[in-house]
């Protein structure tokens, strides 16, 4: 069974501008999470979308955006780039909310 | 606010070394995971529990609900043990997983 997968991998962009992030889960997995990384910060809850509703928000401003498509896959977007959105963005898979949750190898987001 | 504190913050040791890893948070939680990041990123999700103690391999973890802590222990390290060990907890008032800062972890040969 593949993987999750996430496109790009790999982004450069420059501030003001607005990007958008693709996550596929396992298939038959219907909810996925996001999640943001930063040296600083560590590892932060983005948010949860479980069938095409978003279940549970972090604490990030009203820029970080995502939906959740009727075949499960993902996309978050974040508008008006500022540089400390420089970070990897990880989206993770799961059968139920309380299941172990499958990561995906990230997209790694730079922000000039 | 969940705080979740991981100890120690950085760890070497020798392989074949017993290995502990401490989390404990400060709100009582519904599920913790423990889950290991490779460098590159990649985090694979190593054990979620709820009660008591489960067993992976080389890989042991327990939680005691009510101190509010947990462990994960490894047997007979390796170098390819090398990684940062995550904790992560659900519940406990916030919305989604709040994480540790991590434990790098080297095991060297």
């Amino acid at each position: 069974k593949a993987g999750v997968t996430q496109t790009p991998r790999y982004l450069i962009k420059t501030r003001g501008q607005q990007v958008t992030l693709s996550c596929s889960p396992i298939s038959g997995h219907r909810s996925v999470s996001w999640y943001q990384q930063t040296p600083g910060q560590g590892l932060q809850f983005l948010f949860e979308y479980f069938s095409e509703t978003q279940r549970n928000k972090g604490n990030f401003p009203g820029r970080f955006s995502g939906r959740q498509f009727s075949n499960s896959r993902s996309e978050m977007n974040v508008s008006t780039l500022e540089l400390g959105d420089s970070a990897l963005y990880l989206c993770a898979s799961n059968l139920q909310p309380t299941d172990t949750q499958y990561f995906g190898p990230g997209t790694r987001l730079t922000v000039l | 606010k969940n705080e979740v504190e991981q100890s120690p913050q950085n760890l070497t040791a020798q392989e074949g070394e017993f290995i502990t890893i401490n989390c404990s948070y400060s709100v009582g939680i519904s599920a913790l995971h423990w889950l290991q990041q490779h460098p590159g990123g990649g985090i694979v999700s190593l054990f979620m529990l709820s009660s008591g103690k489960k067993k992976h391999g080389r890989l042991i973890a327990t939680i005691n609900i009510q101190e509010k802590h947990s462990s994960l222990h490894i047997t007979a390290s390796h170098p390819r043990d090398s990684a940062v060990y995550i904790c992560a907890v659900v519940g406990g008032g916030a919305d989604g997983l709040t994480f540790g800062k991590g434990t790098h972890l080297i095991i060297q040969p």
